[in-house]
């Protein structure tokens, strides 16, 4: 069962600007985990937070997590035009559990 | 980073005939793998959790005597899609973890499935 709803469903903005998608869910959680996916095509790995942790950073991409809220955010600082991609959250319940994605977002970044 | 291989990438067939896909675990071994499945402009929905030496374990409204999964060593997983249908066409996507090492899940690159 879907268990994360990301928001918005689709943004667009300009190259150069900052998105920030959301990401909620529903139960405990042990990491979450962004990928992002070009169309019809597979997923690729951006980060991975762990429950216990509220922030992190790789590159232009920053995610923070509040397990009290059950909610992540996923900050892309100045985008590029390559950053158009559908972006989901998914969840664990441990290490080797399913990851259950959210809805995702649609970010199109235009140059 | 671990690597998991899919094969194949895409595959076109009739309508009523089967169609098996294969998840390799390359460098790790994976005791647990995942079955998803993809719907344009959609999520990855799980289908099934396949364990190595038994029976996998179905996500609700996925028909396991249409999707017959076989994980009989701790690197590979194959998915069997018997007697496709157009409504089956989808991109599959298989994914494993490594459970001794609390990292991201690896995922395959995906299957394109097209039925005509």
């Amino acid at each position: 069962s879907q268990q994360g709803e990301e928001d918005p469903q689709a943004l667009s903005i300009q190259e150069g600007e900052n998105a920030t998608m959301n990401c909620s869910y529903k139960t405990s959680i042990n990491n979450l985990q962004w990928y992002r996916q070009n169309s019809g095509r597979g997923l690729v790995h951006l980060i991975l937070i762990r429950s216990n942790e509220r922030e992190k950073h790789s590159g232009r991409l920053r995610v923070t997590l509040d397990t009290s809220k059950k909610s992540s955010s996923l900050l892309i600082t100045a985008s590029r035009a390559a950053d158009t991609a559908s972006y989901f959250c998914a969840t664990d319940t441990s290490g080797n559990t399913p990851l259950v994605f959210g809805k995702g977002t649609r970010l199109s970044v235009i140059a | 980073g671990a690597v998991v291989s899919q094969h194949p990438s895409w595959v076109i067939c009739k309508s009523g005939t089967s169609v098996k896909i294969e998840c390799r675990s390359l460098d790790f071994q994976a005791t647990t793998m995942f079955w998803y499945r993809q719907f344009p402009k959609q999520s990855l929905m799980l289908m099934a959790t396949s364990n190595e030496g038994s029976k996998a374990t179905y996500e609700q409204g996925v028909e396991k005597d249409k999707f017959l999964i076989n994980h009989a060593s701790l690197t590979l997983s194959t998915l069997t899609v018997t007697s496709a249908h157009p409504e089956d066409s989808s991109f599959y996507i298989c994914s494993a973890r490594d459970i001794y090492v609390n990292t991201e899940a690896f995922f395959g690159q995906g299957t394109r499935l097209t039925v005509v």
